[in-house]
């Protein structure tokens, strides 16, 4: 079973439109990553977020964390086509030097 | 710029043979990761290293083999006992092996099928 799993699979939104995913995850966790993949390359870290962190911004992104319910969220505000890519939260195991990967979200924005 | 630099980006292994993807980085970091990827699915860790001569196995370490006699490489090999090659293998680096809090830098990957 996974760590951490994106919710949904896919968003299809149109530019100028704010996109959330969500990210769940079953055991506790130190820290919860961020990233985003365009297709056909490598990722590309956006956020780090500690347990002990409720929130935190990086220009049109804010990341939310809820230890609480085992679930974090990522917000694109003002979308744009540019920020079409898949993205992924990447959680450690509570205790172990590991980073578990989700299987992603596909986000396509509309021009 | 610093960075991270896979090659090829495009790779054709024939049955039987072994095929080595090369890494190189010049962030002078010290740790290193290798990572498949598979349509659809998240990252599966297949083998890292936290220092020269030093490397430990991932997930899905079996059929595959690496090395670390620099710090600024880390070649993967896909030996002929993987029967599933086919895939998008992408390596990462960060600072320290300590991941969990610190950000991985990754290549453009390079994507291997079977011909």
């Amino acid at each position: 079973s996974q760590q951490g799993e994106e919710d949904p699979q896919a968003l299809s939104i149109q530019e100028g439109e704010n996109a959330t995913m969500n990210c769940s995850y079953k055991t506790s966790i130190n820290n919860l990553q961020w990233y985003r993949q365009n297709s056909g390359r490598g990722l590309v870290h956006l956020i780090l977020i500690r347990s002990n962190e409720r929130e935190k911004h990086s220009g049109r992104l804010r990341v939310t964390l809820d230890t609480s319910k085992k679930s974090s969220s990522l917000l694109i505000t003002a979308s744009r086509a540019a920020d079409t890519a898949s993205y992924f939260c990447a959680t450690d195991a509570g205790g172990y030097d590991k980073v578990i990967f989700g299987p992603g979200t596909s986000l396509s924005v509309i021009p | 710029d610093g960075g991270i630099t896979q090659s090829p980006k495009y790779l054709f292994r024939k049955e039987g043979q072994n095929v080595t993807l090369s890494c190189e980085q010049n962030l002078n970091h010290d740790a290193m990761y290798w990572y498949r990827q598979d349509p659809g699915q998240g990252l599966r860790l297949i083998y890292y290293s936290q220092i020269v001569n030093d490397f430990q196995k991932g997930d899905i370490a079996e059929g595959y083999s690496v090395s670390r006699e620099k710090k600024e490489s880390f070649p993967l090999t896909v030996t002929s006992a993987q029967k599933n090659p086919t895939a998008f293998y992408l390596c990462a680096s960060s600072p320290q092996l300590s991941y969990s809090n610190q950000p991985q830098h990754f290549g453009d990957g390079t994507r291997l099928s079977i011909l």
